[in-house]
């Protein structure tokens, strides 16, 4: 079975620190791993996937992050945070012949100023 | 249409009454998932279809719960007899389906909030 685990339900950073929200998977096969954004009261936005080559994945507002295979993890990272960044985040992971998206409990991350 | 499309955005029902929530996905996607998102929890699958089919319903809560498609594009998820742990929002996405599936990104809409009192 798909599992996708994130250890923490918030995560504080002050502004203009580099940010990093963890997730690791636990799937049978190649895994197609993505992360998302909930804004209050919003539906959920596609920041960015990994589907194979490059481990390093670049992606929305200034995101990316690290698939590491080893460690079955595909943490979320940004160089330098904004308030605006304040958001719920999903991690999420698909494997080949399940279609469904399975996802992780989210993140709760709070930028202060 | 530009995104995935729901509606209504907000729905305010008694217990008891059925309703239904309506999704319009991205124009071309053939695939359509429904996921549940209650407070403070997560995102719990309900169903997923491929065209006009359902191969995948395992995350249906009860036979209180259906949904269909119709013509490969809008869907419509009905709950008969509401129950107040039925409130939640309400989530369709859609995606392509090229040779490669499990790559596809899935869009997500801005849900429909359900509340039964």
């Amino acid at each position: 079975a798909q599992s996708v685990a994130q250890p923490e339900d918030q995560v504080n950073v002050a502004e203009g620190n580099p940010l990093t929200v963890k997730c690791t998977y636990s799937v049978s096969g190649n895994p197609y791993l993505f992360w998302y954004v909930q804004y209050p009261n919003r539906g959920l936005q596609f920041l960015l996937k990994y589907i194979t080559g490059d481990n390093l994945v670049k992606g929305s507002y200034g995101f990316e992050a690290e698939f590491n295979k080893s460690q079955t993890s595909f943490h979320l990272k940004k160089p330098s945070a904004l308030v605006s960044d304040s958001a719920l985040y999903f991690c999420a992971v698909r494997v080949t012949g399940f279609q469904k998206l399975v996802f992780g409990t989210g993140t709760r991350l709070l930028v202060s100023p | 249409g530009a995104g995935v499309s729901q509606s209504p955005s907000n729905k305010v029902t008694e217990k008891g009454k059925d309703v239904e929530l309506r999704c319009d996905p991205i124009s071309g996607h053939t695939a359509l998932y429904w996921y549940r998102q209650s407070l403070g929890q997560g995102l719990e699958f309900l169903i997923y279809f491929q065209g006009n089919s359902a191969p995948d319903k395992s995350g249906l809560p009860s036979d209180r719960f259906s949904a269909e498609r119709t013509g490969g594009s809008v869907s419509t998820l009905t709950i008969q007899r509401t129950q107040q742990e039925d409130s939640a929002v309400y989530l369709c996405a859609s995606s392509q389906r090229p040779r490669e599936q499990a790559g596809n990104t899935i869009y997500f809409g801005e849900g429909s909030w359900l509340t039964v009192v």
